[in-house]
């Protein structure tokens, strides 16, 4: 079965500090994709990044950057110079392949970004 | 432009009275799934539909129906609410063959419904 762990329930930084929100996943799958969605304070939820597991390159998209690594099983997300916009709820997901209805996700991490 | 469109958006009902949150996408979608979102819970499965007539439970359907009559619309009926279904409420939508797990899943904005 799927799981996907974020152990950091809250986290509150100052405008332009870097944070970093941790994801840990289990899967017994060998082929599977991770997520993160946004969701800021107006509810809906943002998609953010798909990674497969045969792509451990790890991307940059602005001040957005997300290390893959499998040796750890995790897939952490990290924001450079955060912003008050940044604020939000963000979820980490799983998907594996043996169904096309295996999506898991985790908690979620709430991040303030104060100014 | 493509969407999917939750109503209604907001809802306070009373315990035992029956109501559908309605869910649409427009973009021909095989998949449609309803999610609640409850505090440090994440986002948890409530029902699914792989296509129309095609429906499954997810990891909490207790309390809650669905129906897929047609591609675009695929509603949750709460026959009966209790306060425990409090929560918020996520529809969301996801080409086939490539799928919720390949592709990014479509989510409506969120249905916040209260039950006194």
């Amino acid at each position: 079965a799927q799981k996907v762990t974020q152990a950091q329930t809250e986290i509150s930084v100052v405008e332009k500090e870097d944070v970093t929100l941790d994801c840990v996943y289990e899967t017994r799958d060998t082929t599977y994709y991770l997520f993160w969605y946004k969701q800021p304070p107006s509810g809906e939820l943002v998609f953010l990044i798909r990674r497969n597991s045969f792509d451990e390159q790890n991307e940059i998209s602005g001040r957005y950057s997300w290390n893959f690594q499998k040796s750890t099983s995790s897939f952490n997300f990290t924001i450079t110079a955060s912003q008050v916009v940044d604020s939000a709820v963000y979820f980490c997901a799983l998907s594996g392949t043996y169904n096309n209805n295996d999506m898991r996700f985790g908690a979620g991490t709430r991040l303030t970004v104060k100014p | 432009e493509a969407q999917v469109t939750q109503n209604p958006r907001y809802l306070i009902t009373v315990t035992g009275k029956k109501l559908t949150v309605t869910c649409s996408q427009n973009m021909n979608h095989e998949y449609m799934s309803w999610y609640r979102q409850d505090p440090g819970l994440g986002l948890r499965q409530i029902y699914y539909s792989m296509n129309v007539e095609v429906t499954d439970k997810g990891d909490v359907p207790e309390g809650y129906k669905v129906s897929r009559k047609e591609k675009r619309n695929f509603p949750l009926i709460l026959e009966s609410p209790s306060p425990n279904q409090t929560s918020l409420y996520f529809c969301a939508s996801s080409p086939l063959p490539s799928g919720p797990n390949t592709g990014e899943l479509f989510f409506g904005e969120g249905s916040r419904l209260t039950v006194l």
